[in-house]
């Protein structure tokens, strides 16, 4: 069975400072790991993922995660927050090879850009 | 429509009473999975569907839950004799490729029991 450890339920931040949302996972074996976003009054959306390759990796809004096997970590940062980045996001895992694929989800930060 | 489809958005219902939802997968998407998200939770896996048929239903909590996709498109989640603790947002996601992990969510359904 695998976890997902957000630390921080809730963060504010100003607009254009940098962020980092935290993410821990426990697995007995290899995974894959996503950030998923959750704008005001819509549904779930992939914003990037991990599968292979370079342990770090980007979405096309500014934002990267660097995987950290020795760590169990999958932090996600922006150099410099925006408004509309106002949103829940989740760390996401799901086993490789598993059958169903299914993710296990961590309880989310909401992130707050004040203006 | 061009996303995943849930119906309703809300629903209340008295304690005892039989629930359904429905998700309307996005056109082409064999994988369909279902996730609670309680309060203050993250979504926990229910079920996912592989075409017709129930390839994982380890997530359903006991035997008052039942899902059905009979024609490999849409779905419904069915919960008998509801609990207030079942009062939670259910989401449906579907997906062309699950293995890549991305998965295309639906607004949720919010069940309320009173």
């Amino acid at each position: 069975a695998q976890s997902v450890t957000q630390l921080d339920s809730q963060v504010p931040v100003f607009e254009e400072a940098p962020v980092e949302l935290r993410c821990n996972y426990s697995s007995s074996v290899s995974v894959y790991l996503f950030w998923y976003v959750q704008y005001p009054n819509q549904g779930l959306q992939l914003l990037l993922k991990y599968l292979s390759g370079s342990t770090l990796v980007e979405s096309i809004n500014g934002f990267e995660a660097e995987f950290n096997k020795s760590q169990t970590s999958f932090h996600l940062r922006k150099p410099s927050v925006h408004i509309s980045d106002t949103a829940e996001y989740f760390c996401a895992v799901t086993n490789i090879g598993a059958g169903s694929y299914q993710l296990t989800f961590g309880k989310g930060t909401k992130l707050s850009v004040i203006p | 429509g061009a996303g995943v489809s849930q119906t309703p958005s809300n629903k209340v219902t008295e304690k005892g009473k039989y629930v359904e939802l429905r998700c309307d997968p996005i056109s082409g998407h064999t994988a369909l999975y279902w996730y609670r998200q309680s309060l203050g939770q993250g979504p926990e896996f229910l079920i996912y569907f592989q075409g017709t048929g129930a390839a994982d239903d380890s997530g359903l909590p006991n035997d008052r839950f039942f899902a059905v996709r009979p024609e490999g498109s849409v779905s419904t989640l069915k919960i008998q004799r509801t609990e207030r603790g079942d009062s939670a947002v259910y989401l449906c996601a579907s997906s062309s490729a699950p293995g890549q992990g991305e998965l295309f969510f639906g607004e949720g359904s919010r069940l309320t029991v009173l």
